[in-house]
């Protein structure tokens, strides 16, 4: 499974814009960037995820780096609810293995 | 209308116990998972099932037995329960041929092997 590297820790103010980042240089062709997040005392959720182009969604954007080498999850506008550990995760879409591979994650905290 | 259920939320035990914990999905999925996140936060993947056949086993000891009555339902028997046993175990699903193959995670049972 490719590796990620993202920072240990961020920190934000409430309705302030967070860039998280990801490093992923060793990327295959068919890696999926996918992007979840563990709020405290609960099961992780799934956030985002993206091959080439960069994504939107309610929750968030992912923008994908041109040689996919790096990948940046941004939170539009902070919220308090938004503290979580977030994980970015690469996925092999086209190897039949459906699991997700957590590495450490960035634990965001969101100052009011 | 829990997407993702499990039992129990908490469960202590001593060591050398037989313990199960149950998982249930309501979303129609074909695929589930368990996860184990230990104390310092690592989440690895243990099992998975789909449509009930076992499709990933990752170096898990075989005190360790995943059981799919149905597609709905995975739950985990743990043998001879042990110290290092302790942590917090998730339950996942999702659906296979979904391009986002997104998994819903259940909310987690924390085991405390004493």
């Amino acid at each position: 499974d490719a590796k990620t590297t993202q920072p240990n820790s961020m920190e934000s103010n409430e309705e302030e814009p967070v860039h998280l980042p990801c490093n992923h240089s060793t990327i295959s062709g068919t890696d999926y960037i996918h992007w979840y997040r563990q709020l405290p005392s609960q099961g992780p959720e799934y956030v985002i995820h993206g091959l080439t182009s960069n994504v939107n969604n309610r929750m968030a954007s992912l923008a994908i780096a041109e040689d996919r080498k790096s990948s940046t999850l941004i939170l539009h506008r902070a919220t308090l609810r938004d503290a979580a550990v977030y994980y970015c995760i690469l996925r092999d879409e086209g190897g039949g293995s459906e699991k997700l591979v957590f590495g450490k994650g960035t634990k965001l905290t969101v100052n009011p | 209308d829990t997407a993702v259920s499990q039992t129990p939320k908490y469960l202590v035990t001593q060591m050398g116990n037989d313990k199960s914990i149950k998982c249930e999905q309501n979303l129609g999925h074909d695929t589930m998972y368990w996860y184990k996140q230990d104390s310092k936060k690592f989440l690895k993947i243990m099992f998975s099932y789909n449509n009930k056949e076992l499709i990933i086993n990752e170096t898990v000891p075989n005190r360790f037995s995943p059981k799919s009555p149905d597609k709905a339902h995975l739950n985990l028997h743990i043998n001879s329960l042990e110290l290092g046993d302790s942590a917090v175990y998730f339950c996942a699903s999702s659906h296979w041929q979904d391009s986002n193959n997104e998994q819903f995670f259940g909310p987690g049972t924390r085991l405390t092997v004493l």
